[in-house]
Parts: structure tokens; sequence; C-alpha cells
């Protein structure tokens, strides 16, 4: 039972340069998520995607771009990465259940370093 | 827009001792969710209990149960006869229904330690 994987688990950046990181869920969730959690601040929202074909701004969007081309598959993509985008990136999913808060499923985090 | 407070940065309790891990709320949603999550040192996110805002009974999964004051706007964590495997960070979250999404909002964090 996979539920979320994150693709890496870490990686190695020089500044400037440009990455994508993959999330794939196998729970049929319509809801996915994109956060970073940086010492001392909690996790934060990037992006998110209540379906396919759709996304949206979180907290922190900026330097950040996102696809949802598939239900099961989120995209997080860097242009031009910079060393304030050192953090831990979480990738979660949730089910969609009308009129009712569902607890999101996360991955085991992806470890980015960018120098 | 929401916010979570965890005023308790680290906390120490006695190996089968309860302990309580203070979270506070602030929201204009009439509909919300409240979510506690443990980050072991490994690092994954691991969900434990949940608490809807119109649930009339505290929410209770094992040893771990949610006190719930609407009023106050608190939803304390509270873990019963802890256990060395319950040292980790944890973390509340709350959730609402305005903008879609269910997205989560996230408080620092609260170190807790088990010890013998």
């Amino acid at each position: 039972n996979a539920g979320v994987t994150q693709t890496p688990k870490f990686r190695v950046l020089k500044t400037g340069q440009s990455m994508t990181l993959l999330c794939a869920q196998d729970m049929n969730h319509e809801y996915m998520y994109w956060y970073r959690q940086d010492p001392g601040m909690g996790l934060r929202l990037i992006h998110y995607s209540v379906g396919e074909g759709t996304t949206a701004k979180g907290e922190v969007p900026d330097g950040y771009n996102v696809s949802r081309l598939k239900k099961q598959n989120f995209l997080l993509g860097l242009e031009s990465a910079a060393p304030s985008q050192t953090s831990v990136y979480f990738c979660a999913s949730a089910a969609n259940v009308r009129n009712s808060n569902q607890p999101q499923h996360f991955g085991d985090g992806t470890r980015l370093s960018i120098l | 827009a929401q916010k979570i407070t965890q005023t308790q940065p680290g906390m120490f309790v006695q190996e089968k001792e309860a302990v309580t891990l203070d979270c506070t709320y602030d929201t204009s949603d009439p509909s919300y969710g409240l979510f506690w999550y443990k980050q072991p040192s490994s690092g994954e996110m691991i969900f434990l209990i949940y608490q809807g805002s119109y649930d009339q009974q505290n929410a209770t999964e094992g040893r771990y149960s949610l006190n719930f004051q609407k009023a106050r706007k608190s939803a304390n964590l509270v873990i019963s006869a802890s256990q060395l495997g319950d040292s980790a960070m944890y973390f509340c979250a709350m959730s609402g229904l305005t903008g879609g999404g269910n997205k989560l909002t996230f408080g620092t964090g609260t170190q807790l330690k088990v010890e013998l």
C-alpha cells in the first residue's frame, strides 16, 4: 500500500538550476498539496490542486510552479533555484467529501539543498 | 485567515504519564476541522486525530484524545500512558470549508521527549 510517493528523497542543486519534484498517490484522492517545512516554522502551503487540470496558489507560491495533468500525479517545479528554497518539501493528498474536512496523507518528504 | 498557535516549543514527560500539548486557533470560518500530526525524527508526517467544529463529543483514537473547547478556541492533544516511541514533534493544524480544497494551516509544533 504505497499511499503518497515522492521522488526524489534527496537532491542538491546549484543556484539557478531547475528541477521537478514528483508526487504520486494511489488513493484516488481529488485534492493534492505541496508544502515546505523550514526549521521553527511548521509546514507552509506552496500550491494545491482540487482536481485534475486545476491548480491554485497557497501561502508561499513565489518561485514555484505546479501541474496536475493526471489525477494521481502532482508536480512541483523550481525554474531557477535559489538558496532560500533550501527546505524539506512534502506532498499530501486528501479525499473530497462534501461538507467534510478529510485528513491529508503525506509523503515521506524531499530534502532539497540549494548551494 | 486562519491561525494556529502552539506555545510549547518543547515538553518533557515521564514514561507512562499523561501529557497535554496545547493548541489554540483563530478562524472566521463557521465550519472547520482540527488535526494533530506526529513527526518522528525519521521525518514522515503521521495523522493522529481529527475533530470537526460541529462534533459534540471530543475525538479519541486509542491513547490520543483531543480536548476541544470551542468557546476558548482550543484543541489540546492529550496522550495517555506515554511511551518512548511517542517522542516526536507534534503539529496542530486546521482546515476550513471556505475557499475549497481543505487547505491546512499548521502551527509551529511542540517537540515532545518521553523519559524513563
